[in-house]
């Protein structure tokens, strides 16, 4: 059975930092190209960051390029987020996204961890 | 910046056919792919590369594209059909995803 397992969300002041985890089982994540995907209270889904199986290639939204950070270890089976200089309108659940088979989109999808900027 | 474009909302009776579109001018050079998202729930891929159905997914769910407009199409639409519905596409570097704003599907 696939899963996609997040953590490291929380409560977080505007300025702080915080550092998401996805933890794959199931499929082959080292030939996965990987996301990250948010979506803020009653809002739509917004794309935020991909990197590709190997970690060669990396692409951001606007929005977060410059303060977050993408990143992948395939020996220990993990995605990362590394989340900087982070603002009230980051609020929302990040999701983790995979896809397994290149050109079938977003196929296996996280349950999503909350990140609340707060003071 | 790119954008996909649904109708904020749409509504249909069970055993009906619902009709989700989703346009944009990149659209006849990239691939469209859809999702479903029910309430509290993440989202599950219905339809890539604009009519490819994942193993899984009801054979009541299709795709189709036309120039700028793709669809997603519901026949004899269920109860538990009603979903938020987003469509996605790179755009046209491919150097990042796009999701349309979402449509909400009420099932009458």
């Amino acid at each position: 059975e696939v899963q996609l397992v997040e953590s490291g969300g929380g409560l977080v002041q505007p300025g702080g930092s915080l550092r998401l985890s996805c933890k794959p089982s199931g499929f082959t994540f080292s030939n996965s190209q990987m996301n990250w995907v948010r979506q803020a209270a009653g809002k739509g889904l917004e794309w935020i960051s991909y990197i590709s199986h190997s970690g060669g290639a990396i692409f951001y939204a606007d929005s977060v390029r410059g303060r977050f950070t993408i990143s992948r270890d395939n020996t220990q089976n993990s995605l990362f987020l590394q989340m900087d200089s982070l603002r009230a309108e980051d609020t929302a659940i990040y999701y983790c996204a995979a896809t397994t088979v290149p050109g079938k989109g977003f196929d296996y999808w996280g349950q999503g961890t909350l990140v609340t900027v707060s003071s | 910046s790119y954008e996909l474009t649904q109708p904020p909302s749409v509504s249909v009776s069970p055993g009906q056919t619902a009709r989700i579109t989703c346009s944009a001018d990149a659209l006849p050079k990239q691939y469209a792919y859809w999702y479903q998202q029910k309430a509290g729930q993440a989202p599950v891929l219905v339809i890539y590369k604009d009519s490819e159905r994942p193993s899984g997914i009801p054979e009541r769910f299709s795709g189709s594209s036309s120039g700028t407009t793709v669809t997603l199409t519901i026949s004899g639409v269920q109860a538990e059909d009603e979903a938020d519905y987003y469509c996605q596409s790179p755009d046209s570097s491919s150097s990042y995803w796009v999701f349309g704003g979402g449509t909400k599907l009420t099932v009458l």
